[in-house]
């Protein structure tokens, strides 16, 4: 049971556009989201977060908005670079959890080409 | 480096025979996960540590699977009569425990491939 879904395994972007990448999640108690990239051959790294109580979060490129009421979140790269091409991992933790789990989605390949 | 390191990186073994993963996580990190992610997945959830105690385990980690963690430092993941369905990369993360998985670093993970 996926309750952290990327509907879209890839994404074609040309360098210097915006790239948006999409997030679905089930759970209500879900509380806090987080990206992952991840190299081939490397483990994933993380790249930004965003919890319940906001519904965007920047960092440089990247943004992160969050839209709780559609249980949505979506990644925006601005501008694009090469070296973005990678896999991005949506992530979530439940409410209250300073536990270990992270659920996390299927990935989105991205390719970023000039 | 003070990053989670894993060893080996990659593992060849035949069917049956059995298999141990080694993490170090980042020295200050009392939480250490181990995660698994097949072709084509996210990273699923195994099970964590903190300091030397398990506190949670998946359902994924079935019977033949083991993992310690000795004295609260590195961790073993040990996988008995390891079936072609294990094939798999083996991730290893760790955090403080104020943050948990918020705050996980993951190692580079170990591939298994049991042919």
């Amino acid at each position: 049971d996926q309750q952290v879904k990327q509907n879209s395994p890839s994404l074609s972007v040309q360098e210097g556009r915006i790239s948006i990448l999409n997030c679905d999640y089930t759970n209500s108690m879900f509380d806090y989201f987080l990206w992952y990239k991840k190299y081939p051959a490397e483990g994933p790294t993380f790249l930004i977060s965003i919890s319940s109580i906001k519904d965007k979060n920047e960092d440089g490129r990247f943004t992160v908005f969050l839209n709780k009421s559609a249980k949505h979140l979506s990644l925006h790269i601005v501008p694009s670079q090469p070296g973005d091409s990678a896999v991005y991992f949506c992530a979530a933790t439940d409410r209250g959890s300073t536990l270990g789990r992270l659920y996390f989605g299927r990935g989105t390949q991205l390719t970023v080409w000039p | 480096d003070t990053g989670v390191s894993q060893n080996p990186r990659h593992k060849i073994t035949k069917r049956g025979q059995n298999v141990t993963f080694r993490c170090d996580p980042i020295s200050e990190h009392n939480r250490l996960y181990w995660y698994r992610q097949t072709l084509g997945q996210g990273p699923e959830f195994l099970t964590y540590f903190q300091n030397e105690a398990q506190l949670e385990k998946s359902r994924l980690l079935s019977d033949r699977f083991s993992a310690e963690r000795p004295k609260g430092s590195f961790s073993t993941l040990e996988i008995q009569r390891t079936e072609q369905g294990d094939s798999a990369m083996y991730l290893c993360a760790s955090s403080f425990s104020g943050q948990g998985a918020r705050g996980a670093f993951f190692g580079q993970g170990t591939r298994l491939t049991v042919v």
